[in-house]
């Protein structure tokens, strides 16, 4: 069975430029988390959705930060405008609902979108 | 809420060293705890997990860790270190029945050397 896919893998822009991560969780997922990782502040949780909706947005840093899930396939992390601050790794991962067959307490982690504002 | 904290953001071993990273965590009820490696420009992989059945829990690549209640640890060992186990380790706490709120450390970079 696939992972969790990400893209792109890589990103370099410009300060004031739209970013678009994307993420296509584990299929049959009931959950799907997005994480920033940095250096000064380790792995932040931004937002999560459960069954397509989001639960918490929270963590999300600003307005400039939004989030969608169209479809239990398919969701992404949108910046804008962007800056130099946003430069960060950001996973995308998914999991189970509790009490669902095969359910483990486990994230799934996709390989990361590392993003570059310059 | 709970939370981890992870004893040393760096360790260096010799290859063939006992590798030992060390957790604590906190929670108001009995957890679920994890640790998870994450190799350079990848994402996070599980190492293994404990779910409140056996203490000694064992994972890939050889390591292992275990749930001490007393001590509210789950430090992760393995006996020989090889240079492919550098990477940055992470240890993670959710509870049970929502895996919603999983708190990971700040991480632990293992360096291996020659």
């Amino acid at each position: 069975d696939a992972g969790v896919i990400q893209s792109p893998r890589h990103e370099v822009t410009e300060m004031g430029q739209e970013v678009t991560l994307r993420c296509k969780p584990i299929s049959g997922h009931d959950y799907l988390f997005w994480y920033r990782q940095t250096m000064m502040r380790g792995l932040e949780l931004l937002i999560y959705f459960n069954n397509n909706v989001p639960i918490d947005d929270s963590g999300m840093p600003e307005d400039r930060f939004s989030a969608k899930m169209p479809n239990a396939s398919f969701s992404t992390l949108k910046i804008q405008p962007s800056e130099p601050r946003d430069s960060a790794v950001y996973f995308c991962a998914s999991s189970l609902e509790p009490g669902r067959d095969g359910f483990t307490g486990e994230l799934f982690f996709g390989e990361g979108s590392r993003l570059t504002v310059l | 809420a709970q939370s981890v904290t992870q004893l040393g953001s760096h360790v260096s071993v010799s290859e063939g060293a006992l590798v030992l990273l060390r957790c604590n965590y906190s929670s108001s009820v009995p957890p679920y705890l994890f640790w998870y490696v994450q190799y350079p420009n990848q994402g996070l992989q599980l190492l293994l997990k404990y779910t409140s059945a056996a203490t000694l829990v064992k994972g890939i690549n050889g390591f292992e860790a275990e749930f001490k209640k007393s001590e509210t640890s789950f430090h992760l060992t393995k006996p020989s270190a090889h240079m492919s186990d550098a990477a940055e380790y992470f240890c993670a706490v959710s509870v049970p029945w929502n895996n919603n709120d999983m708190r990971f450390g700040a991480g632990t970079r293992l360096t291996v050397k020659p």
